[in-house]
Parts: structure tokens; C-alpha cells; sequence
């Protein structure tokens, strides 16, 4: 199985400040890796599908990056609304999540 | 749009079926899947199910006790969920998979989620 690993597992930013999360693959998956979104008592939102690729209708400072077995999603400058849970999904195989990121307020 | 149902109470050992409804898109186009989180803890993919229903793979945790299956004229997912267990209990989400016809992708939309409790 591959194992997907989360870092940091908390983070305590600012609004406008650049974000960045990082997601760790056991083994090389290419470029099958998502990410989304959670806020608390909703379902998973899609931001980043293919490692890079933006959600529809996700806003551009959402961006995402890597190969291989390490990927990044980057937050521009951070906004209200994406303070939340944060998980990255393989799909190299059977689909895996990381363990979770939250962003909260500092 | 997504709409799950048949959560509920049930007692260790016991068994439920789950429902997802399905529409706004050609349901019989995708992979379909149901994801699970436990109550504070991180999300987990259960099981997916080909679009001809041909093939159906699962977590390890649950093979041999829960059953995938689809209707792609009632443009319906289903879970059956037997033997349950305490550490089954969470919210189910259904979520739409991969278009591909080889397994797996990415959740591009997800219903609102069923709560499962297993306790006694």
C-alpha cells in the first residue's frame, strides 16, 4: 500500500500570508495526486486534481505542485474563508489520503 | 448532486445498507465511491465500483463484510454494510471517481454524507 504523509499537521498563519503544505508519497505515484478542502460538518471540496490542475471554480491561489513522491499546495495569500482541513489523495493505485493539514487562524 | 441515505443506529454485529442518489450527470459514465471519516479523524476511501459494475475493489478493513454495488438505471450506489463493528462507525460520503474505465481517481463531487453509529 502506498502511505501518503501530511507536514505540518497544524499550521497558524495570518490572512495574506503564503501557505504551503507538503504531502509526502511512500513510492512514486507520477502525477496522481489531489487535494481538497474541508470545513467543519461539510464533505471534501476538490482544489488540485493530476498534482497541478485547478477544481473548477477553485480560485487561482490555490496552486499545486510536485511529481514523483513529493507535492506541495501553496495558498498565495490566505483568505477568511480557507482557514480548514486540508488532505492530499493518491490515485497511482487504490486511493489513499494523507492524514490532514488544518490552517488555523494565528 | 449526491444525496446518501440509511445511516442510523446500529448494534455491533448488526448490518445496514447505505443509498446514494445520483443526478445532474450520465451516472453510468463514472467510477463511483464511497469515502468514510470517523468522528474527528482524517477521511478514508472504502470502496469503488466500475461503471458496468464489473469490478469493485475495497479497503482491507472491510472485505469480506461490506458489498459495493450500483444501479445505472435508478442511477443508484448502494452499500451494504454487514458485521459491523464500533470502528465502522463514521460519516459515509458517496463520491463521483474516475471517468477512466481503469481504476482509480480522483473525488471531483461529493454528497452531503450518512452517519453511521455502531454501539450497543
Amino acid at each position: 500500500d502506498i502511505q501518503m504523509t501530511q507536514s505540518p499537521s497544524t499550521l497558524s498563519a495570518s490572512v495574506g500570508d503564503r501557505v504551503t503544505i507538503t504531502c509526502r508519497a511512500s513510492q512514486s505515484i507520477s502525477s496522481w495526486l489531489a487535494w481538497y478542502q474541508q470545513k467543519p460538518g461539510k464533505a471534501p471540496k476538490l482544489l488540485i486534481y493530476r498534482a497541478s490542475s485547478l477544481g473548477s471554480g477553485v480560485p487561482s491561489r490555490f496552486s499545486g505542485s510536485g511529481s514523483g513522491t513529493e507535492f506541495t499546495l501553496t495558498i498565495s495569500s490566505l483568505q477568511p474563508d480557507d482557514f480548514a482541513i486540508y488532505y492530499c489523495q493518491q490515485y497511482n493505485s487504490y486511493p489513499r489520503f494523507g492524514q490532514g493539514t488544518k490552517v488555523e487562524i494565528k | 448532486q449526491l444525496v446518501e441515505s440509511g445511516g442510523g443506529l446500529v448494534q455491533p454485529g448488526g448490518s445496514l445498507r447505505l443509498s446514494c442518489a445520483a443526478s445532474g450527470f450520465t451516472f453510468s459514465n463514472y467510477w463511483m465511491s464511497w469515502v468514510r471519516q470517523a468522528p474527528g479523524k482524517g477521511l478514508e476511501w472504502v470502496a469503488n465500483i466500475k461503471q458496468d459494475g464489473s469490478e469493485k475493489y475495497y479497503v482491507d478493513s472491510v472485505k469480506g463484510r461490506f458489498t459495493i454495488s450500483r444501479d445505472n438505471a435508478k442511477n443508484s450506489l448502494y452499500l451494504q454494510m454487514n458485521s459491523l463493528r464500533a470502528e465502522d462507525t463514521a460519516v459515509y460520503y458517496c463520491a463521483r471517481d474516475s471517468e477512466f474505465v481503469s481504476c482509480c481517481g480522483f473525488f471531483d463531487y461529493w454528497g452531503q454524507g450518512t452517519l453511521v453509529t455502531v454501539s450497543s
